[in-house]
C-alpha cells in the first residue's frame, strides 16, 4: 500500500466550526489531491497541489482551503463547516513530472459529519 | 470538458458467471482511462489503465477493459465473478494536463450471490 495516511479518519463537528483533515504522505510523491465521495456522486476533485505552496482549485472548491508546506503534508481546511460538506473526503498522491495518465493512490479516507 | 457515464447503479451476477461493467466517456483529447474497485470503508485501490499504448488492457484480480474510440467506451470485463469481487467500481478518465486529476463516473455496486 501507498504510504498516505489521512488523519482524522471519523470527525463529528457543529455547523459553523471549522476544520481542518491532513494528508501524510510517505512517498515523496510531487502531487496530490483532496476528493470527496457522496452517494450518486462518485468522487470529484476538491483541490490539487503540484508542488509544494503550489496548489489549484477542482470541480468542488467552494467552501474548501488547502495548504501544502511540506512536500509530504496536504491539508484541507473547511473555514466553517455546513452540513453539505458532510461526506468521506480522499486524499490521493501521484508521481510526475511528465508522467501522463500516471496512476493515483488513494487513502483510506475520512468520514466527516457536520450537525 | 471531461465527462464519464457508468451505465447502472448496481449490477448483480451469480458467482461463475460474467461480469460487465459498462463505462462511457467524453473526451476532447485521447483520454487516459481507469477503474478502480472501493471495497468497504477502504479506499480506492487501482483494478487496471489505459494510457494510449494497448486497447485491451489486463488489470488485477483477472479484470480485463477494452478501449474502443469509436464507441467511446472502455468496459470492464471479467469472465467468472467470485464471491470476493463484490465491491463498487468506478471508471475515471484523467485530464489533458500532465496531472492525475480524475473525472469519475458515479460507480457501480457490483452484487455476487452465490
Amino acid at each position: 500500500d501507498a504510504g498516505i495516511t489521512q488523519s482524522p479518519r471519523h470527525k463529528v463537528t457543529e455547523t459553523g466550526t471549522p476544520v481542518t483533515l491532513r494528508c501524510h504522505q510517505t512517498e515523496n510523491h510531487r502531487y496530490m489531491y483532496w476528493y470527496r465521495q457522496d452517494p450518486g456522486h462518485g468522487l470529484r476533485l476538491i483541490h490539487y497541489s503540484y508542488g509544494v505552496k503550489d496548489t489549484d482549485k477542482g470541480e468542488v472548491s467552494d467552501g474548501y482551503s488547502v495548504s501544502r508546506s511540506k512536500t509530504e503534508d496536504f491539508l484541507l481546511t473547511l473555514e466553517s463547516a455546513t452540513s453539505s460538506q458532510t461526506s468521506v473526503y480522499f486524499c490521493a498522491i501521484s508521481e510526475g513530472p511528465g508522467q501522463r495518465g500516471t496512476e493515483a493512490f488513494f487513502g483510506q479516507g475520512t468520514r466527516l459529519t457536520v450537525v | 470538458a471531461q465527462s464519464v457515464t457508468q451505465l447502472g447503479s448496481h449490477v448483480s451476477v451469480s458467482e461463475g458467471a460474467l461480469v460487465l461493467l459498462r463505462c462511457n466517456y467524453s473526451s476532447s483529447v485521447p483520454p487516459y482511462l481507469f477503474w478502480y474497485v472501493q471495497y468497504p470503508n477502504q479506499g480506492l485501490q487501482l483494478l487496471l489503465k489505459y494510457t494510449s499504448a494497448a486497447t485491451l488492457v489486463k488489470g488485477i484480480n483477472g479484470f480485463e477493459a477494452e478501449f474502443k474510440k469509436s464507441e467511446t467506451s472502455f468496459h470492464l470485463t471479467k469472465p467468472s465473478a467470485h464471491m470476493s469481487d463484490a465491491a463498487e467500481y468506478f471508471c475515471a478518465v484523467s485530464r489533458n494536463s500532465g496531472y492525475s486529476t480524475l473525472t469519475f463516473g458515479k460507480g457501480t455496486m457490483l452484487l455476487v450471490s452465490p
